[in-house]
């Protein structure tokens, strides 16, 4: 069964400060991988999908790559605000579903 | 721009009793997702189906768990009787083509339940 692993469980940073957040994941034949943002009692906002045959995207200040043969993912983000508070949660997809990551819970302080 | 709706927002019962979770999915999208997150965790599939048919319902307790998708469009997921250990937030999702294809899901705000 597919796992996935977020480090660290929880950031703090100050604002205006880039940072990484990591995902990892067990197997790597998957369709794609997507990063969501979750605010506290609320549902999920996709941020980006990366499809297994590309290596990053971009939106805005975020930028997630995607190593499939190693495993691994990352979240850049840059220049990081109080609203970016939150939790980032990455979900890799297999045949049938996503597996998510127990999320990285980020605090941007003022 | 289109999205999934969910209904209550919030629900709080007495364990033993019956809930009742529903979502309408983005229109035209022809899979449509249950999850399960548990505080602190991450999204846990429940049941997929693709149109009414499930295509995926291997982590659904079925012994007080049930979801319909009657006529392919929206959905209900019940539990009866409820436990302590269900209260959890439970997400809709749903994405346009078929089931497997690795497309992309879009939630909806989710219903928080909270058994006492």
């Amino acid at each position: 069964k597919q796992e996935v692993t977020q480090i660290p469980a929880a950031l703090s940073v100050p604002e205006g400060e880039n940072l990484v957040l990591n995902c990892s994941f067990t197997d790597s034949a998957i369709y794609n991988l997507q990063w969501f943002r979750q605010d506290p009692g609320k549902g999920l906002t996709s941020l980006l999908l990366i499809q297994s045959s590309q290596r990053e995207q971009t939106s805005g200040r975020l930028n997630a790559s995607l190593d499939k043969s190693s495993g691994r993912s990352t979240l850049y983000i840059a220049a990081s605000q109080p609203g970016d508070s939150a939790t980032y949660l990455c979900a890799v997809t297999g045949a049938n579903n996503l597996f998510f990551g127990t999320g990285t819970r980020l605090t941007v302080i003022p | 721009e289109a999205e999934v709706a969910q209904s209550p927002r919030y629900k709080i019962t007495e364990k033993s009793q019956a809930v009742a979770f529903w979502c309408d999915p983005i229109s035209g999208h022809a899979t449509l997702y249950w999850y399960r997150q548990i505080l602190g965790q991450g999204p846990e599939l429940l049941v997929q189906f693709q149109d009414e048919s499930v295509v995926d319902d291997s982590q659904l307790p079925k012994d007080r768990f049930s979801a319909e998708r009657l006529k392919g469009v929206d959905s209900t997921l019940k539990i009866q009787p409820a436990e302590l250990g269900d209260s959890a937030m439970y997400l809709c999702a749903s994405s346009e083509g078929l089931a497997g294809m690795g497309e992309t899901q879009y939630f909806g705000p989710g219903t928080r339940l909270l058994v006492l």
